[in-house]
């Protein structure tokens, strides 16, 4: 089972629809979980990271489920700029320094 | 702030050369790392530097080497360059046990 994994999509989203993304995974003793976010050709950039209770940040909200090793990223009122790869990242089993990364999710927000 | 600059941001090699990539912070953090991203794989770690003066493997670390040469720069050398290394390369830096900030990325085509 890999680390950290990710449906990788595509999703493709009218305007203004709401679209979640979870990603699972495997080490349990993972403390530090983040959202980033690659456009086509550049570098990823954090989005969020994720607190326990749950976090928002305007339209973007991010959940972690212990119980079940997955966090989520829900983006409401979508927008044509939010089309972008959405990559997972948890810190690596047995190195908190260490973070593995998921493969990312395409979304795709149409007109 | 500058961040973290990469150095090539293209380069062409045939197999067997060798290169370095040049990755540099100005945000004054401890914790250094190179990754590769291929298609489908997410972003791999090929060394990371908890301080300067150490280095340690990652997941991917075959056919690579690393220098910290102080605490802003963290080098990354291809000595027989092979075409399974043919990537996109990422450095990345971090505080503690925060986020990382990305460079802009090095493309490497070999052929």
């Amino acid at each position: 089972r890999k680390e950290v994994e990710q449906d990788p999509g595509p999703f493709n989203v009218p305007e203004g629809a709401t679209v979640a993304f979870n990603c699972t995974y495997s080490n349990s003793a993972s403390q530090s979980f983040f959202w980033y976010r690659q456009d086509c050709r550049k570098e990823p950039k954090l989005l969020m990271s994720v607190y326990s209770s749950g976090n928002e940040d305007g339209r973007f909200t991010a959940q972690l489920n212990r119980a079940s090793q997955y966090i989520s990223l829900l983006i409401r009122d979508s927008k044509l700029s939010d089309s972008a790869t959405y990559l997972c990242a948890v810190n690596r089993a047995g190195s908190a320094r260490q973070l593995t990364f998921g493969s990312g999710t395409q979304l795709t927000v149409l007109p | 702030n500058a961040g973290v600059t990469q150095t090539p941001k293209f380069q062409v090699l045939k197999t067997g050369q060798s290169m370095t990539l040049q990755c540099a912070q100005d945000m004054n953090h401890n914790s250094m790392y190179w990754y590769r991203q291929d298609p489908g794989m997410g972003l791999r770690l090929i060394y990371y530097s908890a301080s300067e003066g150490t280095t340690d493997k990652g997941e991917v670390p075959n056919g690579y080497n690393v220098s910290r040469l102080n605490k802003r720069e963290f080098s990354l050398r291809l000595e027989s360059a092979a075409p399974s290394q043919t990537s996109v390369y990422f450095c990345a830096s971090r505080a503690g046990y925060e986020t990382q900030y990305f460079g802009p990325g090095t493309r490497l085509l070999v052929l």
